[in-house]
């Protein structure tokens, strides 16, 4: 168990909804990252937050944002689905950043009809 | 740009022998690289990480990983192969002055057999 927690483990959903994914890092860390993983595209990094501000971005859509809250969880929404959004979606914590390691989360599966 | 390559897709081996995951990396900055594991249905786990320190790294569960910058190799080793090092291997690198961001390898299957 890396103490990072995410919400909920599964979601099914039709094209054009909006879904929103929780995550909550681990007890004293400022950084949270969220990372997509899918067949054709791999893991790829999305978003980063550090004390509740935008640190880095990725290959994050427009139709996805996030934010990070007071208490240092982190919402990543997903808006206007298509079936190509289908994936994991998995939520990192850590201390800092660059070199700090980030634990993983067990992610949320994200499913498009 | 950074980046790595992991050479192998898929990797067998049996159980008991050596372990053997292969990966170049590319950087114009002294990289942080780190393999990870993802086990079935699971979330990631690090493995191990290198951050200019010792440029042999030893790991979880027997594992090590040798920095050679001349060969810009990162390879990760294991003695001997158990049932249970049957998973996904990534092998990342972090990106210099931009956040955390890592990038990963597009992973090593790792098959074990008895």
């Amino acid at each position: 168990d890396s103490g990072v927690t995410q919400t909920p483990k599964h979601l099914i959903t039709a094209t054009g909804q909006r879904v929103t994914l929780r995550c909550s890092p681990r007890s004293g860390d400022l950084s949270v990252y969220w990372y997509q993983q899918s067949l054709d595209q791999g893991l790829q990094f999305l978003i980063q937050y550090y004390n509740g501000e935008e640190r880095a971005k990725g290959n994050i859509l427009e139709r996805f944002s996030a934010q990070q809250f007071p208490d240092l969880h982190s919402e990543l929404n997903l808006s206007s689905l298509e079936l190509g959004d289908s994936a994991l979606y998995f939520c990192a914590s850590s201390v800092g950043s660059y070199t700090d390691t980030q634990y993983f989360g067990p992610g949320t599966r994200l499913t498009v009809l | 740009a950074q980046s790595v390559t992991q050479l192998d897709s898929h990797v067998s081996v049996s159980e008991g022998t050596p372990v053997l995951l292969r990966c170049n990396y590319s950087s114009s900055y002294s990289p942080s690289l780190f393999w990870y594991v993802q086990h079935p249905n699971k979330g990631l786990q690090l493995l191990l990480k290198y951050t200019s320190a010792a440029t042999l790294v030893k790991g979880i569960n027997g594992f090590e990983a040798e920095f050679k910058k001349s060969e810009t190799s990162f390879h990760l080793t294991k003695p001997s192969a158990h049932m249970s090092d049957a998973a996904e291997y990534f092998c990342v690198v972090s990106v210099y002055n931009q956040g955390g961001k890592l990038i990963f390898g597009q992973g090593t299957e790792l098959s074990v057999k008895p």
